[in-house]
C-alpha cells in the first residue's frame, strides 16, 4: 500500500507570497493533519481535519488555513509568508483522530528568502 | 498552552550501553504516543500507551505511562547502532497531538 505522499518536496518562495502544500493520505484513512517542523525541534501542530470538517487548531496565526477535499487529500495554505516560516512542513494521516497512530509523510521542505 | 517536555535533550552513548528519555506534560494526558525520528527522515509511530501505569516492550524498548498520566519513559537495553535518531513522545488527544522537545540519541561503534 503506498504511504502517506506530499508535494512538492522543496519550495523556495519569497517573503509576502503565498504557498499552497498538498497532502494524499494512505487509503482509508479519514484524517489528515499538520505539523511544521523546524530545524532541531519536535513538530508543532497546526491543524487536523477529519472527515473535511476542522477538528483542532494549534497556536498558528490566522495567515495558515487548510481544507480536506471529498477524497481525504489535503493542503495547507500560508499567506504572507515570513522568513520565520521557513521549515519542514509534515503531513500525517489517521484512521480516525489524532489520538490514533499517525502515519507521516515525507514533509515539504519550505525556504523563504 | 499544554507543554511536553524531554530530557535529556541529547544522549551519546557507546553501543551495547542502556539509554533512557523521559517525557513530562504539563497536563494529564488522554493518551502518548512515541515515534523515532531518522536524521533527514520523518517520524515513524513506535507505540502508544493509554493506560495509567501501563508498561510495553518491543524487542529491547520498553515504555511507561505514568500513574498520573503525566509523564513517560522510553528505555532501550542494550543500544545498536540502527537506534540512532530523534525520540519524541506526543500527547494525544482526539484534536490535537502535541510533541515532546525530543531526545537525540547518538551510538557511537
Amino acid at each position: 500500500d503506498a504511504g502517506v505522499t506530499q508535494s512538492p518536496t522543496h519550495l523556495i518562495k519569497t517573503r509576502g507570497q503565498h504557498v499552497t502544500l498538498r497532502c494524499s493520505p494512505i487509503s482509508g484513512h479519514k484524517s489528515v493533519s499538520w505539523y511544521q517542523q523546524v530545524l532541531g525541534q519536535g513538530p508543532q501542530f497546526i491543524f487536523q481535519y477529519y472527515e473535511k470538517e476542522e477538528r483542532g487548531r494549534g497556536n498558528f496565526p490566522d495567515r495558515f488555513s487548510a481544507r480536506q477535499f471529498p477524497n481525504y487529500s489535503s493542503e495547507l495554505n500560508v499567506n504572507a509568508l515570513l522568513l520565520g516560516d521557513s521549515a519542514l512542513y509534515l503531513c500525517a494521516s489517521s484512521r480516525r483522530d489524532t489520538s490514533y497512530e499517525q502515519y507521516f509523510g515525507p514533509g515539504t521542505r519550505l525556504t523563504v528568502t | 498552552g499544554q507543554q511536553v517536555m524531554q530530557i535529556p535533550q541529547y544522549q551519546h552513548v557507546q553501543e551495547g550501553e542502556d539509554f533512557t528519555t523521559y517525557c513530562n506534560s504539563s497536563t494529564t494526558l488522554s493518551n502518548i504516543q512515541w515515534y523515532k525520528q531518522r536524521p533527514g527522515g520523518h517520524p515513524v509511530f513506535l507505540i502508544q500507551l493509554v493506560k495509567s501505569g501501563e508498561v510495553k516492550k518491543q524487542k529491547r524498548l520498553t515504555f511507561q505511562f505514568g500513574e498520573a498520566k503525566k509523564n513517560s519513559s522510553l528505555h532501550i537495553t542494550a543500544t545498536q547502532t540502527t537506534d540512532v535518531g530523534t525520540y519524541f513522545c506526543a500527547g494525544g488527544d482526539t484534536d490535537k497531538l502535541i510533541f515532546g522537545t525530543g531526545t537525540r540519541l547518538q551510538v557511537f561503534p
